[in-house]
């Protein structure tokens, strides 16, 4: 079993609509939270981080963390065709463990005007 | 604006014929990252260097090599590259381990 898990997609939504995109972790160890953007043939772009439970917005993206249940996601609003991507979750120990990242495997999402 | 710079952006090597990838930082962080993505999978991370100190991840192929002459820059090397090694190569930064990474533009590397 992978200690992250993401939702595979991939997501078809109108826009306007509202995006959740979600990962599920094992590792108890984890305390950082990342979310990437990857467009088709570049590099992943980083969209948010986290060092906490709870909730962070940043315009129209917000993320959660409940560590307690191993679970975060990544909430889009409002989406455009512009948000058409993979997103990428990423969490990490800290300092420990050398400090790698683990990523899920993405979930590419499109949205349709 | 500071930035994490790939060079050069599409490569096409030979098969067995040694390849250098590039990476520069102006973010003046201390850690640096050399990852490979296939299509559709997640980035796959080869080594990674925190100041001066090279870690190297136990499944990369000896056949990958990386340098790090100061803060700002670091190398990909692949020494003999196979087919298998067709790939996009990716250089990311953070200020410390373990935390947001800023990933370059990334390399596409063609096998012939």
């Amino acid at each position: 079993q992978k200690e992250v898990e993401q939702d595979p997609g991939p997501l078809s939504v109108p826009e306007g609509a509202i995006v959740s995109l979600n990962c599920t972790y094992s590792n108890s160890a984890f305390q950082y939270f990342m979310w990437y953007r990857q467009y088709s043939r570049k590099g992943p772009e980083l969209l948010m981080y986290t060092y906490s439970s709870g909730n962070k917005e940043d315009g129209r993206f917000t993320a959660q963390v409940d560590k307690s249940s191993k679970y975060i996601s990544l909430f889009i609003r409002d989406s455009q065709p512009s948000d058409s991507a993979t997103y990428l979750c990423a969490m990490s120990e800290g300092d420990t463990n050398a400090g790698k990242s683990t990523f899920g495997d993405g979930t590419t999402l499109t949205v349709k005007p | 604006d500071a930035m994490v710079i790939q060079n050069p952006r599409y490569q096409v090597t030979q098969f067995g014929k040694p390849v250098t990838l590039s990476c520069s930082q102006t973010l003046n962080h201390n850690v640096m990252y050399w990852y490979q993505q296939k299509s559709s999978q997640a980035p796959k991370l080869l080594f990674h260097y925190y100041d001066k100190d090279f870690n190297n991840e136990a499944d990369t192929p000896d056949n990958f090599q990386s340098r790090r002459p100061n803060t700002s820059f670091c190398f990909l090397d692949i020494r003999s590259p196979g087919l298998g090694d067709a790939a996009m190569y990716l250089c990311a930064t953070s200020r410390e381990p373990g935390v947001e990474q800023y990933f370059g533009p990334g390399t596409r590397l063609t096998v012939t």
